[in-house]
């Protein structure tokens, strides 16, 4: 079946990492994503990991996957208040085939 | 590059009308997808075109919800007649081709059904 969770809300203070988790039911997916939302606009691709691989860094982002526990997860580090936003996390079988989206975490920063 | 484009932005209309909504992806892209995001849920797949043919509309309401790629770049998708449960933002996203990994948004078209 196809079903990408995540949890809802994250609070954390400016200058903290945060980590947001997402957890996906099928095994058969070879690219996981992390997009992220603003309020009233649409969707920012932030990064995405192949299946094969266990960590990928891009500046403040570090995305790390067991797929044995089916299990991403998104770390920034050095929150900022632009930060504050919904963060998707999606998986997709194949290259060209359309991406299946959790609900999002709501992510809010504090100064 | 121009990113992917929407318009209008916003539209609110009443139950039982009908409404449409345009698309131009990214210049060069041939894989065209369209998502409804309800408030509080991740965009779901309505509608997936590879250049002007449909690679996935399994889950295009196909009694009220229609949408062309006539001749492979823009596209639009339409809603005839509207129920309250449409109220939605529909996104459009584009990709260079079926291998690629990179998909990107539009800002969505916001739409309200009163």
């Amino acid at each position: 079946g196809e079903d990408v969770e995540q949890s809802l809300f994250l609070s954390v203070r400016e200058g903290d990492s945060s980590v947001i988790n997402c957890t996906y039911t099928d095994s058969s997916s070879t690219y996981l994503y992390w997009y992220k939302q603003e309020p009233g606009a649409g969707l920012q691709l932030l990064t995405y990991i192949f299946s094969n691989m266990d960590m990928k860094q891009d500046q403040r982002l570090t995305v790390l996957l067991n797929k044995k526990d089916k299990h991403l997860s998104l770390r920034i580090a050095d929150t900022q208040t632009g930060d504050s936003a919904i963060y998707f996390c999606a998986e997709r079988y194949q290259a060209g085939t359309a991406l299946i989206f959790g609900k999002g975490t709501t992510l809010s920063v504090s100064s | 590059e121009a990113g992917v484009a929407q318009s209008p932005r916003y539209k609110i209309i009443e139950k039982r009308q009908s409404v449409a909504f345009w698309c131009n992806p990214i210049s060069g892209h041939a894989t065209l997808y369209w998502y409804q995001q309800i408030l509080g849920q991740g965009p779901k797949l309505l509608i997936q075109f590879q250049n002007n043919g449909v690679v996935d509309d399994s889950q295009l309401p196909k009694d009220r919800f229609s949408a062309e790629r006539l001749k492979g770049v823009d596209s639009t998708l339409k809603i005839q007649p509207a129920k309250l449960e449409d109220s939605a933002v529909y996104l459009c996203a584009s990709s260079f081709g079926q291998s690629s990994y990179e998909q990107y948004f539009g800002p969505g078209t916001r739409l309200t059904v009163t």
